[in-house]
């Protein structure tokens, strides 16, 4: 089975940087992905990292490291705009490219 | 594009009623997913479909039924209601290698707020 732990809250000021934590424990996987969703609203994705290393895309940097067990979400120039959950998700070895999800993290930005 | 669009966005049931939840999708994606959201647990996979006609199990199966008649269209049936059944289901689509640019995506739909007294 599949299980991937988040801190369930963190707090940064407008303008910082924040990392979120993503620890999982699988039986295989490809790649690791992370969601982002607003209060009331849908999950809507943000990044994925087949391999290990960094992946960018502007202000949202995600990482794996699979020798860890570990990923994390890096957000810059924070915005209020950013105070939302987010979810780390693994995408499932075997048919149906099923995800399996974190329990999440609520970020909120302060000013 | 609608994207995927989910119905009702809201429905409150007594214990041991019945509902459909409807998913549709206009990105021609084979594979659909049913998913349940409950507070401080993240989402879980409740059924999926690979392709029109053929439906799997996921890790919360219990207490459900999907059928996939048409390829755009990926139905959530709850026959016998019960308050565990309380909470946010969302549906979700992809492609078979899901890939967008390289990267595995799946996009959802709004959710269907379900409250069962």
């Amino acid at each position: 089975g599949q299980s991937l732990e988040q801190p369930s809250e963190v707090t940064a000021v407008e303008g910082a940087i924040v990392q979120i934590n993503c620890t999982y424990q699988t039986s295989g996987f490809y790649g690791l992905s992370w969601y982002q969703q607003h209060d009331g609203g849908a999950p809507t994705f943000l990044s994925y990292n087949a391999l290990d290393g960094l992946e960018e895309t502007g202000r949202f940097s995600s990482f794996l490291s699979r020798s860890d067990s570990y990923g994390y979400l890096l957000l810059q120039e924070l915005q209020m705009k950013d105070s939302a959950s987010y979810f780390c998700a693994v995408r499932d070895i075997g048919g149906g490219n099923k995800l399996t999800f974190g329990t999440g993290t609520q970020l909120k930005v302060e000013l | 594009n609608a994207g995927v669009t989910q119905t009702p966005k809201f429905r409150v049931l007594k214990t041991g009623q019945s509902m459909t939840l409807l998913c549709a999708q206009d990105m021609n994606h084979e594979y659909m997913y049913w998913y349940r959201q409950d507070p401080g647990m993240g989402l879980r996979l409740i059924h999926y479909s690979v392709g029109e006609g053929t439906t799997a199990k996921g890790e919360v199966p219990d207490g459900y039924n999907v059928s996939r008649l048409k390829k755009q269209n990926f139905l959530l049936g709850l026959e016998s209601a019960a308050p565990s059944q309380t909470s946010v289901y969302f549906c979700a689509s992809s492609t078979p290698d899901g890939t967008s640019g390289g990267r595995y995506t799946q996009y959802f739909g709004p959710g269907t707020r379900l409250t069962v007294l």
